[in-house]
């Protein structure tokens, strides 16, 4: 069974610059796996983010950029605000055309 | 402004099949461009994607969900749905509809998300 892994949490400084991972079990991550990052906050549906590896969508704000980096999707938050503490979720696609979720990574702002 | 909107009892007991709705409005769900997916959260937890339908009907479902999962469309009434059967407490969970784009393979419109509980 594939699995996708995330940090459990991680701790940043408002203003400061926060990367987080995703990674697959089946080795490098590739734009082939179409990485999408999700944003959640208590009691709400997931915002989409990124998709494939580093394109925004519309409502994205600019300090979220998206990428590859060292064999992982990754997701890097630049100048982040208090309202940026949440979940975040990626993504990945995989061949047999399903796709399968990061555990999350729970971003605290202090 | 595309939204999504899931509906559908929200207390299912345990062995039936859990049947929800989703309703799309702002665009056309034969459009073309587009996956409608199926995804679930239980409290507390992390997301699940249960599986996919293009407008031609062609799915896909998670491997460790297949057996018990039907995802068909309505392009009449622009709604899409999911089935699952014989389902347990461990199926109690939100279940979110959302749209994936054909091309780009992006998810970018989600539901609000309709919480089903498993009980009997």
């Amino acid at each position: 069974q594939t699995v996708v892994t995330q940090e459990p949490s991680l701790t940043v400084s408002p203003g400061g610059t926060v990367t987080l991972t995703c990674a697959s079990s089946t080795g490098a991550v590739t734009s082939g796996y179409y990485p999408n990052w999700f944003q959640q906050k208590p009691g709400q549906a997931p915002r989409a983010l990124i998709y494939s590896t580093s394109n925004k969508h519309s409502w994205t704000p600019a300090r979220f950029s998206g990428s590859l980096l060292g064999g992982k999707a990754a997701l890097t938050l630049s100048g982040v605000q208090p309202e940026d503490e949440a979940e975040y979720y990626c993504l990945l696609y995989y061949g047999g055309a399903h796709w399968v979720f990061g555990g999350g990574t729970k971003l605290t702002v202090l | 402004q595309v939204q999504l909107q899931e509906s559908g009892p929200g207390l299912v007991k345990p062995s039936q099949t859990l049947s929800l709705t989703c309703t799309v409005s702002g665009g056309s769900i034969s459009s073309g461009s587009y996956y409608w997916s199926w995804i679930r959260q239980p409290a507390g937890k992390g997301l699940e994607w249960i599986g996919r339908i293009y407008t031609s009907g062609s799915t896909n479902y998670n491997p460790s969900l297949k057996s018990r999962v039907t995802i068909s469309v309505d392009t009449s009434k622009n709604q899409f749905s999911l089935k699952l059967s014989s389902v347990t407490a461990a199926d109690t969970a939100v279940y979110y509809c959302a749209r994936e784009g054909l091309i780009v393979r992006g998810f970018d419109y989600w539901g609000q998300g309709t919480l089903v509980t498993v009980s009997s």
